[in-house]
């Protein structure tokens, strides 16, 4: 099973709000990764989670807050963002040191309003 | 330092005609190099992978790819084009450090004409 599951698959948020993105995996990975796709680009790489630890922070604005409770579970916290932040958020996970490529979950579309 | 140049951002092709998406790529090391695919509003699925074994690497649906280190390049194949294979696909490389940190070229839109 090479599955990752993100949860919700679309969020509408306002600036003032404060929602959550979740993200799953059941392949025993242990590093696991949030990117920001905008339209026609490629994704951006935000954070890098390495055996639950935070390894890799792309100098993301902290309205932005990282979570990994467990070494299945990712979770994005986000408050106070803006329009610009609209985006399809990506999920991903890999084991380190082997096979160096990751498994991408179907992402969560953004609306900031 | 590691990059990825996708040299068309679009391709248009007939179905039922061959496909060649080109990438060339820059590392300093034996890299790992791999092939994905977004459909519109969709996730990345993994296409095709080279990990330094066989440098003909076959893939997913049809796909296939090929390592040429002394042009430094990994060319996306397809003999006969299906317009479901209408989609964006990204050249990738690996830093193969502990991170699996993926260096992205800028992507390829893929075009199918009935």
């Amino acid at each position: 099973d090479t599955e990752v599951t993100q949860t919700p698959k679309h969020l509408v948020m306002g600036m003032t709000n404060k929602k959550s993105l979740k993200c799953e995996q059941h392949m025993g990975h242990r590093a696991m990764y949030w990117y920001k796709q905008k339209a026609k680009k490629p994704p951006e790489l935000m954070f890098v989670y390495s055996y639950e630890k935070l390894s890799i922070n792309e100098s993301v604005p902290s309205r932005f807050s990282p979570e990994c409770p467990n070494s299945s579970l990712l979770n994005l916290h986000l408050h106070a963002l803006q329009p610009e932040d609209s985006a399809l958020y990506l999920c991903a996970s890999s084991q380190p040191g082997k096979g160096y490529e990751q498994y991408f979950g179907p992402g969560t579309r953004l609306t900031v309003t | 330092a590691q990059s990825v140049t996708q040299l068309d951002s679009h391709v248009s092709v007939s179905e039922g005609t061959p496909v060649l998406l080109r990438c060339n790529y820059s590392s300093s090391y034996s890299p790992s190099l791999f092939w994905y695919v977004q459909h519109p509003n969709k996730g990345l699925q993994l296409l095709l992978k080279y990990t330094s074994a066989a440098t003909l690497v076959k893939g997913i649906n049809g796909f296939e790819a090929e390592f040429k280190k002394s042009e430094t390049s990994f060319h996306l194949t397809k003999p006969s084009a299906h317009m479901s294979d209408a989609a964006e696909y990204f050249c990738v490389v690996s830093d193969r450090g502990a991170g699996n940190m993926l260096t992205f070229g800028g992507g390829t839109r893929l075009m199918v004409k009935p």
